[in-house]
Formats: C-alpha cells, sequence, structure tokens
C-alpha cells in the first residue's frame, strides 16, 4: 500500500526566504507526482505535475523535483512571499493503484511579512 | 473555459440521513474523481467515474455511491450519515482516467450532528 509522508508538518518563514517542502513515498512505481496548494477551507490548486520519467518541473518561483528510485520528491519555493502561505500537499498516481491519487498530509507553510 | 464547480458549498445534516454532492466537470473532461478530506489530513480516495462507468474505488463502505451522467457532471450519495462523514468532499475532473492533471473543484463542507 503506497504511503506518502510529507516534511515538515508546519514551517514558519520570513518573507523572501527560500524554503524546501519534503515529501517520500514507498512505492517507487508511480506515474507522476503532483504538488498542489489548498488555501484554509478550500479546494487544491494544481501547481506542478512531474511524469516518472522527468527529474524536475519550475513554474515561475516553483521548482519541483523527483527522484523516483529514492521515493523522495521537494518543492523549492524561491523568494517567498506572505501570499504563499497555504497548506502544499504532494500525491502520486501509483502504476498499481489504478487512477487514484494519495496525498500527504501536507506542510502548512506561514511566511511572515 | 469553466473551471470544476460543486454545490452546495456547505451542508449540515444529522445522523442517519442521506446527502448528495454535485459536480460539474471542466469542459472537455471525462472523468471525475471524488475525495474525502477530514480536518488536518490529506484528501483520500473515494471512486473515480470515467464515461459514466465506475473505474476505480478506495476504501469506502457501499453506503457512499455515486454517478456520471451523459455530460460528464457527476454525484456523490452518502447513506445513513455518521459522525465521522463530516469533512470536506472535493471533486477532480481530468481528460482522462490515467496519467492526467487532475482539476479541483472548491469542495462541500459537509457536518454531521
Amino acid at each position: 500500500k503506497q504511503e506518502v509522508t510529507q516534511i515538515p508538518a508546519a514551517l514558519s518563514v520570513p518573507e523572501g526566504e527560500n524554503l524546501v517542502l519534503n515529501c517520500s513515498f514507498t512505492d517507487s512505481a508511480i506515474y507522476n507526482l503532483q504538488w498542489f496548494r489548498q488555501d484554509p477551507g478550500k479546494g487544491l490548486t494544481s501547481l506542478l505535475l512531474i511524469q516518472s520519467s522527468q527529474r524536475e518541473q519550475t513554474s515561475g518561483r516553483l521548482n519541483a523535483s523527483l527522484d523516483k528510485s529514492s521515493g523522495r520528491s521537494t518543492l523549492y519555493i524561491a523568494a517567498s512571499q506572505p501570499g504563499d502561505s497555504a497548506t502544499y500537499l504532494c500525491a502520486v498516481e501509483g502504476e498499481t493503484s489504478g487512477s487514484r491519487l494519495t496525498f500527504g498530509e501536507g506542510t502548512q507553510l506561514t511566511v511572515n511579512p | 473555459e469553466t473551471g470544476v464547480t460543486q454545490s452546495p458549498t456547505h451542508l449540515i445534516k444529522t445522523r442517519g440521513q442521506q446527502v448528495t454532492l454535485r459536480c460539474s466537470s471542466q469542459s472537455g473532461h471525462n472523468t471525475v474523481s471524488w475525495y474525502q478530506q477530514a480536518l488536518g489530513q490529506g484528501p483520500q480516495f473515494i471512486f473515480q467515474y470515467y464515461r459514466e462507468e465506475e473505474n476505480g474505488r478506495g476504501n469506502f463502505p457501499p453506503r457512499f455511491s455515486g454517478l456520471q451522467f451523459p455530460n460528464y457532471s457527476s454525484e456523490l450519495n452518502v447513506n445513513a450519515l455518521e459522525l465521522d462523514d463530516s469533512a470536506l468532499y472535493l471533486c477532480a475532473s481530468s481528460l482522462g482516467p490515467l496519467q492526467e492533471t487532475q482539476y479541483f473543484g472548491p469542495g462541500t463542507r459537509l457536518l454531521v450532528l
């Protein structure tokens, strides 16, 4: 059974800092890994999707890397802003789990002005 | 292009009642997945519908059921509500059932008293 873990559970940083969020998964047989952002009480916004054959994806100040063999992904946020404050979730689509996404519990990020 | 929409936004029910939640998929998407997110947790996969057929189910009892309509909108029905069913219910649509980015709606917040 696929398990996804995110570390840290919560993170508070001053504005302007570069930061790294971590995601690990137990079964490396995945199609892809996706990073989402969730604002309090809201739905999920897709940030980046990395296919299993890719090593990284970039969008603006966000860069996500994937090391499939070791079961790890990182989300790098450059020059953090207060508007980045949210919960960040990673999810994997497993080769043996059909169509479902398996999520971690998220990292709650607070960027202080 | 219209995004994924869900209705209602909030709902309060009592134990034993039945509830129907609705989801309109993004234009051009034929696949809808439903997730349950308890407070402070990551979303858990309930089931997926692809072209009006159930295409995968998570570890949820049969009192959780669904439908997908010819226009690819979907319903989630929950019978005999329990207190633990209180959660944010999210639907996501995608271009297909596998290896496609899932786009999430804003969710329906269900409270069971």
